[in-house]
């Protein structure tokens, strides 16, 4: 089954709203969870890395205010689309690090389709 | 800077007819090089991780094989189940990040 719950898995809303997407690792602690967003027929693009208990690290030319990543505990991130317009539409997908008893992985959620209408 | 190239962008086969899918990387120093497997609407499913040249590991009907500068993801006898995006990333020595190529898009025909 899914290592990496991710949810809503699908989101319309309208023009000016914010939008909040969940990422639950669910048998690993994840000390550092990733946030990548997929443009069709694009590979996957790293908007940031989350870390627990501080602040997320930005790609360049991701606004980090549109984009706020919080990090609340070792197994939940969360990414909120602030104030989305149309241009925001895309796959948004989470990862999550296990260094555990599987070796090191990377386990992907299952994705969040953000359309803005 | 880390460069992940796929390639062929699309392939079409029959069941049955096996074929290998490629991956080229420029990196400064691998600490991983990752095969996932994407559907549709999903985010990618982990299927290996390679860490030096002349690694290979297997999966099914899967076996992926890593040298210096590139990777082949090998599919044997492909049925069409296996039919999906395949991506190849890589990760730097000392970077947390995982670094995506576009993707191989396989299609097996009945």
């Amino acid at each position: 089954g899914a290592v990496v719950s991710q949810h809503p898995s699908r989101v319309i809303c309208k023009s000016g709203t914010s939008v909040k997407i969940e990422c639950r690792s669910l048998d690993f602690q994840a000390t550092t969870m990733f946030w990548y967003r997929q443009f069709p027929k694009k590979s996957l693009m790293l908007m940031a890395t989350s870390n627990e208990g501080s602040k997320a690290t930005y790609e360049q030319g991701v606004e980090k205010d549109k984009f706020l990543i919080n990090h609340a505990s070792l197994t939940l991130s969360t990414l909120t689309v602030t104030s989305a317009h149309p241009e925001d539409s895309s796959f948004y997908i989470c990862s999550a690090r296990d260094r555990g008893r599987r070796g090191e992985k990377l386990f992907f959620g299952s994705g969040t389709q953000l359309s803005v209408l | 800077e880390d460069q992940v190239t796929q390639s062929p962008e699309a392939l079409r086969l029959q069941e049955g007819e096996s074929s290998s899918l490629n991956c080229s990387y420029t990196v400064s120093g691998l600490r991983g090089l990752f095969w996932y497997r994407q559907d549709p609407g999903k985010g990618p499913e982990f299927l290996f991780t390679l860490y030096s040249a002349g690694e290979e590991k297997e999966k099914e009907r899967l076996k992926a094989t890593l040298t210096k500068k590139e990777s082949f993801l090998h599919i044997t006898a492909p049925k069409p189940e296996d039919s999906a995006t395949y991506l190849c990333a890589v990760q730097d020595d000392g970077s947390e990040k995982l670094v995506f190529g576009k993707g191989t898009k396989l299609t097996v025909n009945p």
